[in-house]
């Protein structure tokens, strides 16, 4: 596609429910990265996909987070058990690699109550 | 590790002004610096890629500069107007990772 696209734009959930946050990087970019935004602040990595390497998922904050992706193409952010602490706007990128420019997806906002 | 700092947090001008946006970083091994914009409510938008060989990229009224021995880059706004207004983010690429400042919150007055 012509940029990065990520689904749902939003989503709101109860407290426990299981999420799943996509994205769909730049045709033939080979790094996929994953960044939560929290309401004023500054970008947290969560997680890194290059090509066929097993992915770099030091930023994930626990072990409700996983990610994976597909066919070296489209990626998906999963979240179990979610809570209100995960209340934040999920941002996906992609880039040619080694790290080349870095583009951005508009995000995915997710409110758990 | 690698710590991104943009100073100021905030800025006021009155259109038409030209201004200059800061950002530090503390190692100065890094691959490329990229500067960004963000709307609110949106994703981030790239403005300019430098690499690290390069001095400094122009692209229209905006002009990015590096030095890396200093750990230092500014992005100078030549003739600001209202549609600049939005938070404009620097990072600095070491390895695989992308090290985000904080941002510098502009507002352009008409």
């Amino acid at each position: 596609g012509a940029g990065v696209s990520q689904s749902p734009s939003n989503k709101v959930t109860e407290k426990g429910k299981d999420v799943e946050l996509r994205c769909d990087p730049i045709s033939g970019h080979t790094a996929l990265y994953w960044y939560r935004q929290s309401l004023g602040q500054g970008l947290e990595f969560l997680i890194y996909f290059q090509g066929n390497s097993a992915p770099d998922k030091s930023g994930l904050p626990s072990d409700r987070f996983s990610a994976e992706r597909t066919g070296g193409s489209v990626s998906t952010l999963t979240i179990q058990r979610t809570q209100q602490e995960d209340s934040a706007v999920y941002l996906c990128a992609s880039s040619f690699a080694p790290p080349g420019e870095l583009f951005f997806g508009e995000g995915s906002r997710l409110t758990v109550l | 590790k690698q710590e991104v700092t943009q100073i100021p947090a905030a800025l006021s001008v009155p259109e038409g002004e030209n201004l200059v946006l800061n950002c530090s970083f503390t190692d100065s091994a890094i691959y490329n610096l990229q500067w960004f914009r963000q709307d609110p409510g949106k994703g981030l938008t790239s403005l300019l890629l430098i690499q690290s060989s390069q001095r400094e990229q122009t692209s229209g009224r905006l002009n990015a500069s590096l030095d890396k021995s200093s750990g230092r880059s500014t992005l100078y706004i030549a003739a600001s107007q209202p549609g600049d207004s939005a938070t404009y983010l620097c990072a600095v690429i070491t390895g695989n990772q992308f090290y985000f400042g904080t941002g510098t919150s502009l507002t352009v007055i008409p």
